[in-house]
């Protein structure tokens, strides 16, 4: 069975572009969520779709965003990017809504540098 | 404002000893608890989860116990291997809490 997939694995963006990053999940998986690391912050919760639609959200501005497609995939888009958004972005799966009780499984992550 | 600390950045260990990792909650909503595991360049695998019905759950080398008076969750390996190094991050969730809120990591290095 194939894991969580991210693409693209690495890029470099100026500030003020925008960029869009997307992730697979696992076959069957439903919830998708999106998290950023940072050093010395550990994971921040961006958002959360399950079944095309936003849950929750975390405390990021709006220049983050996201959506699901029919198929379960997601993308997420940050605009008006700044050098503080260097990062790398982790997208998560699982069957059920977070808060289920389940366990949620991460892809590699995509590597995003502003400068 | 941290609901989820792991107050210890870092934790070394010899090989074949305990190591035991910590972490504090202070959101009563949250009632299902995970541990992951990173390494450098990929993303976390999920190791372990507890939840709050239970006060210990086992699987092999990693326990967790959970002590919800105190709010507080420990992830004990034994014996730790120097495969074991890299950063543990517990998480919480629950069913009137639906995000998934991570502490900031420890880092575990186990010597040979």
């Amino acid at each position: 069975k194939a894991g969580v997939t991210q693409t693209p694995r690495y890029l470099i963006k100026t500030r003020g572009q925008q960029v869009t990053l997307s992730c697979s999940p696992i076959s069957g998986h439903r919830s998708v969520s999106w998290y950023q690391q940072t050093p010395g912050q550990g994971l921040q919760f961006l958002f959360e779709y399950f079944s095309e639609t936003q849950r929750n959200k975390g405390n990021f501005p709006g220049r983050f965003s996201g959506r699901q497609f029919s198929n379960s995939r997601s993308e997420m888009n940050v605009s008006t990017l700044e050098l503080g958004d260097s990062a790398l972005y982790l997208c998560a799966s699982s069957p059920d809504p977070l808060g289920s009780g389940n366990t949620i499984y991460f892809g590699e992550g995509s590597w995003l540098t502003v400068v | 404002d941290q609901q989820v600390k792991q107050n210890s950045p870092s934790l070394s260990v010899q090989e074949g000893r305990i190591s035991i990792l910590n972490c504090d909650y202070t959101n009563s909503m949250f009632d299902y608890f995970l541990w992951y595991k990173k390494y450098p360049a990929e993303g976390p695998t999920f190791l372990i989860s507890i939840s709050s019905i239970k006060d210990k759950n086992e699987d092999g080398r990693f326990t967790v116990f959970l002590n919800k008076s105190a709010k507080h969750l420990s992830l004990h390996i034994v014996p730790s291997q120097p495969g074991d190094s890299a950063v543990y991050f517990c998480a919480a969730s629950g069913r009137r809490f639906q995000k998934l809120v991570f502490g900031t990591g420890t880092r575990l290095l186990v010597s040979p």
